[in-house]
């Protein structure tokens, strides 16, 4: 089945304790893209990789790290996470970065930070 | 920048009912327009999208249509279910220099009950 990963789906953690959210998808695709869900804002992106080793930020990349070493992954790291950072977490992939190739979204993750 | 406003929520009908949410944006040149929708404790899914001025999208029984004049894309569907209870986004994808980014709008929870 055709899917993106995300685990864990839920944390619960405390501020400074670094932790990484990973993110893997099945469908060879070469873009993929975090956002944060957050009420009121809708999803704001991250991060985004177009290909292996080629990562940029998003509108929202303070606090946050990514990499790219293999195509099907794409984790999330958080270095030193603070109470600002609680939030719902999407990971997405598509074929490419581009109009007619639709993103698919991982479950989420729900992230706790006290 | 690009912007999309969606509706205040939630919006509780009755099955059977008629929905409309609204959805406006402000974007340069000719975005393509989304509507994803993410049920209970899943990620977001495309429920349909436009690509230029006056295209229609539907999915589901879901219908919108891409009216530059107004720049709007409100959703509709004629007689709810329960099931389409969820979170429904609008959501813009601007293309040029955009790398895959969607913007989207704050989302509206929308609840049918029997």
């Amino acid at each position: 089945e055709a899917q993106v990963t995300q685990n864990p789906r839920y944390l619960i953690t405390v501020t400074g304790k670094k932790l990484t959210v990973t993110c893997s998808q099945n469908m060879n695709h070469e873009y993929m893209s975090w956002y944060r869900q957050d009420p009121g804002l809708g999803l704001r992106q991250i991060y985004y990789s177009m290909n292996v080793e080629v990562t940029d930020k998003g509108d929202v990349p303070e606090g946050y790290k990514v990499s790219r070493k293999e195509k099907r992954n794409f984790p999330l790291i958080l270095e030193s996470p603070s109470p600002n950072q609680t939030s719902l977490y999407f990971c997405a992939s598509s074929l490419l970065a581009g109009l007619n190739n639709e993103q698919f979204f991982g479950p989420g993750t729900r992230l706790t930070v006290l | 920048g690009n912007s999309v406003t969606q509706m205040e929520g939630p919006v509780t009908l009755s099955e059977e009912a008629f929905l409309t949410i609204n959805c406006t944006y402000t974007a340069t040149g000719y975005p393509s327009l989304f509507w994803y929708v993410q049920y209970p404790g899943e990620g977001l899914q495309l429920l349909l999208k436009a690509t230029k001025a006056d295209d229609k999208g539907s999915n589901k029984g879901f219908e919108a249509t891409y009216r530059k004049e107004t720049t709007s894309f409100h959703l509709e569907k004629g007689s709810v279910q329960v099931s389409d209870s969820a979170v429904y986004f609008c959501a813009l994808y601007p293309g040029g220099t955009s790398y895959g980014k969607l913007t989207f709008g704050q989302g509206t929870i929308l609840t049918v009950h029997p």
